[in-house]
């Protein structure tokens, strides 16, 4: 029962423009949200979370919204650089439900062409 | 953020050998660990998860007698793989939970080959 979902196995983006990714939940009781970025080899890196209490949340060129109605949260990355080639994995938690754990995307590969 | 250390960073062993990993904090200390492993194209699969000074809780299909975990101190813990297997191979990353703060890092990976 995948609980945390990334629909979009890759997006391939142009550089200077936004690269969207989506992320969908399933469990209500999460209530914080991470995106993490990977590269092949290597552990994930944080990158920018939000709580269930915000619906945005900014940090450079790094942007999520969550959508709770929907179940559903999205990081925006503009403008979109070569450098953040990687695969991006969403992950969510919820004290009530499974306290610390992360329970993570399938994750999606960002291309950004030069 | 954080500095987390795992070493080895690459392993090749045989079947049926124990492999060792270890997992450090280096500028934090982290009341829980949390070992996941991901295979090729897949998301990271939580393992367990330890407490410093108690034993493991593993989730559901992972062997508990296969995959040991030592969490001796708050900025050590180790993940052993024992008789391992092929199927063992994967790429294990741990996870430690800061005492404070909301964030979790993790380590930069062990990859791990059974031939």
């Amino acid at each position: 029962d995948q609980q945390v979902k990334q629909n979009s196995p890759s997006l391939s983006v142009q550089e200077g423009r936004i690269s969207i990714l989506n992320c969908d939940y399933t469990n209500s009781m999460f209530d914080y949200f991470l995106w993490y970025k990977k590269y092949p080899a290597e552990g994930p890196t944080f990158l920018i979370s939000i709580s269930s209490i915000k619906d945005k949340n900014e940090d450079g060129r790094f942007t999520v919204f969550l959508n709770k109605s929907a179940k559903h949260l999205s990081l925006h990355i503009v403008p979109s650089q070569p450098g953040d080639s990687a695969v991006y994995f969403c992950a969510a938690k919820g004290e009530k439900s499974s306290g610390d754990k992360l329970t993570f995307g399938t994750g999606t590969r960002l291309a950004v062409r030069p | 953020g954080a500095v987390v250390s795992q070493h080895p960073s690459r392993v090749i062993c045989k079947s049926g050998t124990s492999v060792k990993i270890e997992c450090r904090s280096l500028d934090f200390q982290a009341t829980t660990m949390f070992w996941y492993r991901q295979f090729p194209k897949q998301s990271l699969m939580l393992m367990a998860t330890s407490n410093e000074g108690s034993k493991a809780t593993y989730e559901q299909g992972v062997e508990k007698d296969k995959f040991l975990i030592n969490h001796a101190s708050l900025t050590l813990s180790t993940l052993t793989v024992t008789s391992a297997h092929p199927e063992d191979s994967s790429f294990y990353i741990c996870s430690p939970f800061p005492r404070e703060g909301y964030e979790q890092y993790f380590g930069p990976g062990t990859r791990l080959t059974v031939t």
